[in-house]
């Protein structure tokens, strides 16, 4: 079982809308949080990171959310633009070395 | 940041060759990553590259099927051997320069293996 799930799988929404992505993670012990963006036939790009003590960082129209308490995490995309479609991935540090847990990404769509 | 290139971009190979991917980055890092992104997955790691030194592999990855270098701090190349069909996937070179920070990815190498 993957100790990295996000919902939805996919979303489809209208320009100019705000949608948000959720991350449930397992992994412990933490050590922090990123959000990545991958557009189609290229690498991630690193939107956010979080540590456990930090609840809130934003990132342009981009605002990523942590409750480490319930090992939860939220990404908010604010008046979405149509180059904001791409697969936004959570990745979750385990604190002991550098393993990075991937999730399996949401893929966003945004239509005009 | 650290910008990363990768080579080739993408290549078609016949069964049974090999492919060597290079990956530079434009500033000394500490750690240096590869990993395997197949088509609607996820991003798996193969290994942590790591300089003037045998890789370090992860569980299902071995260093007979992907050899990989890394003779200095902003270079490594991985190598796919033996194809097979199985192996058409995209390979993505990634590197920090410590541990709790951002980890920065290459374009990625689309392989497809015939």
């Amino acid at each position: 079982k993957n100790q990295v799930e996000q919902s939805p799988q996919s979303l489809i929404i209208l320009e100019g809308k705000n949608c948000t992505l959720q991350c449930n993670y397992t992994v412990s012990p933490f050590s922090n949080l990123r959000w990545y963006k991958q557009d189609t036939g290229r690498g991630p790009v690193s939107l956010t990171i979080m540590t456990f003590s930090e609840n809130t960082k934003s990132n342009g129209r981009y605002t990523a959310t942590l409750d480490a308490d319930t090992k939860q995490s939220s990404l908010h995309i604010t008046a979405s633009q149509l180059s904001d479609s791409a697969s936004y991935i959570c990745v979750v540090s385990k604190a002991a070395g550098n393993k990075l847990t991937f999730g399996g990404g949401t893929r966003v769509l945004v239509k005009p | 940041s650290a910008v990363i290139s990768q080579k080739p971009s993408r290549d078609i190979c016949q069964r049974g060759t090999s492919l060597t991917i290079q990956c530079q980055v434009d500033s000394q890092v500490t750690m240096m990553f590869w990993y395997r992104q197949q088509p609607g997955q996820s991003l798996t790691l193969i290994a942590t590259a790591n300089q003037g030194s045998e890789a370090t592999y992860e569980s299902g990855f071995v260093i007979d099927k992907f050899p990989i270098s890394r003779p200095n701090l902003t270079f490594s190349t991985l190598t796919v051997s033996n194809l097979s069909p199985e192996d058409s996937s995209i390979y993505l070179c990634s590197a920090t320069r410590a541990a709790k920070e951002t980890q920065y990815f290459g374009p990625g190498t689309r392989l497809l293996v015939l």
